[in-house]
């Protein structure tokens, strides 16, 4: 399979505060990259989908203004959750697609944020 | 909008049993199936994909698919306690960039 990472694992953060979460694809170029929020005991919530060099496509009901998402190489995607509120605090993922991994999406191990 | 079905569960099948999960879809015009499994806590990781009628088998699973029935199922041989965890199956239509994902189903196997 295609590896991909997030950084970081698990981030605590206050109310107000700004927070950055990488996505990278570690062994191919995702030309694809989708991030996904997913409350306790819940399904997966596509958040948005974002292609390298284009403006990510929001699912509706994602605030595209709080949830920024940049997808500047083949290799990596930013999702930034600005002036972030406990009902924020989530499991964030994401995935990737693309290259030699062709259409199959590759998860990164999540990031788990907690607004206090 | 196109929807993915599983029944949530929890299925709980004894240990050495197999397991059989199901999931129908919505869109005639799907071209791609996976599975997923979540365990609780951590992120989905992909078992398996299909794309064409009939079976496909990689060790212990099995994944079968069925257009004309808008049908695709997972088989679990041999089940072991550590496959206890939450089964995703997804969906991609032609046309669509993304996955559709059903809500998962829990499998339970108990020694």
């Amino acid at each position: 399979g295609a590896v991909v990472s997030q950084h970081p694992s698990w981030v605590i953060c206050k109310s107000g505060t700004s927070v950055k979460i990488e996505c990278r694809s570690l062994d191919f170029q995702a030309t694809t990259m989708f991030w996904y929020r997913q409350f306790p005991k819940q399904s997966l919530m596509l958040m948005a989908t974002s292609n390298e060099g284009s403006k990510a496509t929001y699912e509706q009901g994602v605030e595209k203004d709080k949830f920024l998402i940049n997808h500047a190489s083949l290799t990596l995607s930013t999702l930034t959750v600005t002036s972030a509120h406990p009902e924020d605090s989530s499991f964030y993922i994401c995935s990737a697609r693309g290259g030699r991994a062709g259409e199959t999406q590759y998860f990164g191990p999540g990031t788990r944020l907690l607004v206090l | 909008q196109k929807e993915v079905e599983q029944n949530s569960g929890p299925l709980s099948v004894p240990e050495g049993a197999i397991a059989s999960l199901n999931c129908t879809y919505s869109d005639r015009v799907s071209q791609s199936f996976f599975w997923y499994r979540q365990y609780s806590g951590k992120s989905p990781e992909l078992i398996m994909s299909i794309y064409s009628n009939g079976d496909k088998e990689d060790g212990r699973f099995t994944a079968q698919l069925n257009k004309a029935s808008q049908y695709v199922s997972l088989l679990i041989r041999d089940s072991q306690p550590s496959d206890s965890a939450t089964y995703l199956c997804a969906v991609r239509s032609g046309g669509y960039n993304k996955l559709i994902f059903g809500a998962g189903t829990r499998l339970a196997v108990h020694p």
